[in-house]
């Protein structure tokens, strides 16, 4: 079982709707990453996460410790959004990755 | 901002041949990381480096080697490719060990065939 569970794994939403993208993670950990990767291959850091919230622009990322949880909002989705999200767990000596929740925004 | 430079982002190579994937960081970053990427498994890691000369084995390092000579410098090497390590490659650096997050390069898609 991987350490890292991502829900859905694949996700097809009109523009303009409120999408939402869910992580569990087995682990203590001390910090949670949101990495965004676009067709081509490149991934960039969108959050890091040790508790609470943080916003910015559209996209907002929750998370829970004592229930081991994360969720990565994004409000008035664009088909630019459409990505490849991975959400990745620092637990003090390894990162660990999930699958990856593939994101498609259509027009 | 750090930038990590993959040499190729696309390559076929033929089984059997020995393939070579650079990867430079133009900070000065002790940490490297090559990871594998296929779909529904996520990214895997196969080494790292925290200096000039140092390697680690990470979760799948069998059919693969590393150098690193230099400091910005970290290459993957597969000694003979086979069809199963057709996969996205992704470089990555870092401050500290990791807890900051990682810099990731555009990445290599390797086809062995």
């Amino acid at each position: 079982k991987n350490e890292v569970e991502q829900s859905p794994q694949n996700l097809t939403a009109q523009e303009g709707e409120f999408i939402t993208i869910n992580c569990s993670y087995s682990v203590g950990i001390s910090a949670l990453h949101w990495l965004q990767q676009h067709p081509g291959g490149g991934i960039v850091s969108l959050f890091m996460l040790s508790s609470g919230k943080k916003k910015h622009g559209r996209l907002i990322a929750t998370i829970n410790i004592q229930e081991k949880h994360s969720s990565l909002h994004i409000t008035a989705s664009h088909p630019r959004d459409s990505a490849v999200y991975i959400c990745a767990v620092w637990d003090n000596n390894d990162m660990r990755f999930g699958a990856g929740t593939r994101l498609t925004v259509k027009p | 901002d750090v930038k990590v430079t993959q040499s190729s982002r696309y390559l076929v190579k033929r089984t059997g041949e020995k393939v070579f994937l650079e990867c430079v960081q133009d900070m000065d970053h002790e940490n490297m990381f090559w990871y594998r990427q296929d779909p529904g498994l996520g990214l895997r890691l196969i080494y790292f480096s925290y200096d000039v000369k140092m390697k680690e084995k990470g979760d799948i390092p069998e059919g693969y080697s590393v150098s690193r000579e230099k400091k910005e410098r970290f290459s993957l090497i597969l000694e003979s490719a086979s069809t199963n390590q057709t996969s996205m490659y992704l470089c990555a650096t870092t401050v500290g060990r990791g807890q900051y997050g990682y810099t990731f390069g555009s990445g290599t898609r390797l086809t062995v065939v």
